[in-house]
């Protein structure tokens, strides 16, 4: 089943804004931790991962943050553009399988 | 250019019929899922292979099968057994099991009347 929580499900922000979405899981051992994008009618595609040997990882607007402790981790998205809305799903590798959050629809309103 | 396809994009069928989604890779990947996505939810995993000639059930195996013959392939077929058939479907494929990234197709639009 779905062990792993991801909030919010939708979010709305201002072109310029930053985003925040955050997930959580369940298993300790897990480590790996990808961030996929998806846009309407298409397959998701991976943004950005994190492993468990790390706590933060940035790629130019987009950086994830891991907390093993806490077992939960985020996604940030700063200066939104129109083109950053789509659906974003995080992901842990849990029991030998990767689970995927439910997805947070994600809208950049210039 | 390497990468995951499906086809077609959009299958329509009548209940009682079985159907069966395309999926080929070329990326040398051993590990090949498929998923099913319904609207408002996450990716829920339906079967994986990660060898040739083997294959092993996922969360929502119910009504479905798969084969896979070759390692490039891994086609899912819908039978007249799943109960609700319609669906958004994605495979994706990995150099192997998790904690791998998962490369996916642009996926194929179900709609069973």
């Amino acid at each position: 089943g779905e062990n792993v929580e991801q909030h919010p499900s939708t979010l709305s922000v201002q072109e310029g804004d930053s985003a925040v979405i955050k997930c959580t899981y369940s298993d300790s051992a897990s480590n790996y931790f990808p961030w996929y994008k998806q846009e309407l009618g298409k397959g998701p595609q991976l943004i950005i991962d994190i492993r468990s040997n790390v706590g933060e990882k940035k790629d130019q607007r987009i950086a994830v943050t891991l907390n093993k402790t806490a077992k939960h981790f985020s996604l940030h998205i700063t200066e939104t553009q129109p083109e950053d809305s789509a659906v974003y799903f995080c992901a842990a590798n849990e029991y030998n399988d990767m689970r995927f959050g439910a997805g947070t629809r994600l809208t950049v309103k210039p | 250019d390497g990468g995951i396809t499906q086809s077609p994009k959009y299958l329509f069928r009548k209940e009682g019929q079985n159907v069966t989604l395309s999926c080929e890779q070329n990326l040398n990947h051993d590990a090949m899922y498929w998923y099913r996505q319904d609207p408002g939810q996450g990716l829920r995993l339906i079967y994986y292979s990660q060898i040739v000639n083997d294959f092993q059930k996922g969360d929502i195996a119910e009504g479905y099968s798969v084969s896979r013959e070759k390692k490039e392939s891994f086609p899912l077929t819908v039978t007249s057994a799943q109960k609700n058939p319609t669906a958004f479907y994605l495979c994706a494929s990995s150099w192997s099991r998790a904690p791998y990234e998962q490369y996916f197709g642009p996926g194929t639009r179900l709609t069973v009347t």
